[in-house]
């Protein structure tokens, strides 16, 4: 069974910095392109950040850019995001989520999120 | 740019089916999106993937009773004999050149 547990999440202030991790089991992690989600409060899921299986291709959206960085580990089956430079509206909770095999666009597991709360 | 469009809120009873609709915009007509859904205070969960000419690729487990098809722009998620589990929001999503990911802007199903 798949399965992606996120962690790290936390109350901070802007300016601060956070790293999230996602704890991957049951699949082949180095197969799969994996990627950040967020859902800010009430809001809808909006992409953050995406990374090839090798980690050697990175993607950002446009509102994190310069700010978070991607990373993964495949001997440990754990992908991480490092947030620096946090803003107020980057609280949210973030979700981890599996990208279908074969360089497929498409979402096919998530994880239950991590709450990253950013406040003064 | 790749722009996903979906209806805020959508209603049916117990027992009937309901049509949700992703719209995707100009000169994205042959793009395939997938549907997930998220119940109340959990995480999203995956539905489907629905190609352009209809054809549909569903998660495991999901019931007979979700569907997908398309039609030109407009990519559906039929969900047939409503249960009270199905009120929940459901997103789609594609992606893009330069693999950009793009999300709908959701639609809450409410269960009558």
């Amino acid at each position: 069974e798949v399965q992606l547990l996120e962690s790290g999440g936390g109350l901070l202030q802007p300016g601060g910095s956070l790293r999230l991790s996602c704890a991957a089991s049951g699949f082949t992690f180095s197969f799969h392109v994996m990627s950040w989600v967020r859902q800010a409060p009430g809001k809808g899921l909006e992409w953050v950040s995406g990374l090839s299986g090798t980690g050697g291709n990175t993607y950002y959206a446009d509102s994190v850019k310069g700010r978070f960085t991607i990373s993964r580990d495949n001997s440990k089956k754990t992908l991480y995001l490092q947030m620096n430079s946090l803003r107020v509206e980057d609280t949210a909770v973030y979700y981890c989520a599996r990208l279908a095999a074969g360089g497929a666009g498409w979402f096919d597991s998530w994880g239950q999120g991590t709450l990253v709360t950013v406040s003064s | 740019q790749l722009v996903l469009t979906q209806s805020p809120s959508a209603s049916a009873s117990l027992g009937a089916s309901v049509k949700l609709t992703c719209t995707l915009n100009s000169g994205h007509n042959n793009y395939a999106i997938a549907w997930h859904q998220q119940q109340p205070e959990k995480g999203p969960h995956y539905l489907m993937k629905v190609n352009s000419d209809g054809s549909h690729i569903k998660g495991d487990g999901i019931p007979d009773r979700f569907s997908g098809s398309s039609s030109g722009a407009e990519r559906y998620l039929t969900i047939s004999s409503l249960q009270s589990e199905d009120e929940a929001d459901y997103y789609c999503q594609t992606w893009g050149p330069g693999s950009i990911w793009v999300f709908g802007g959701g639609t809450k199903l409410s269960v009558l």
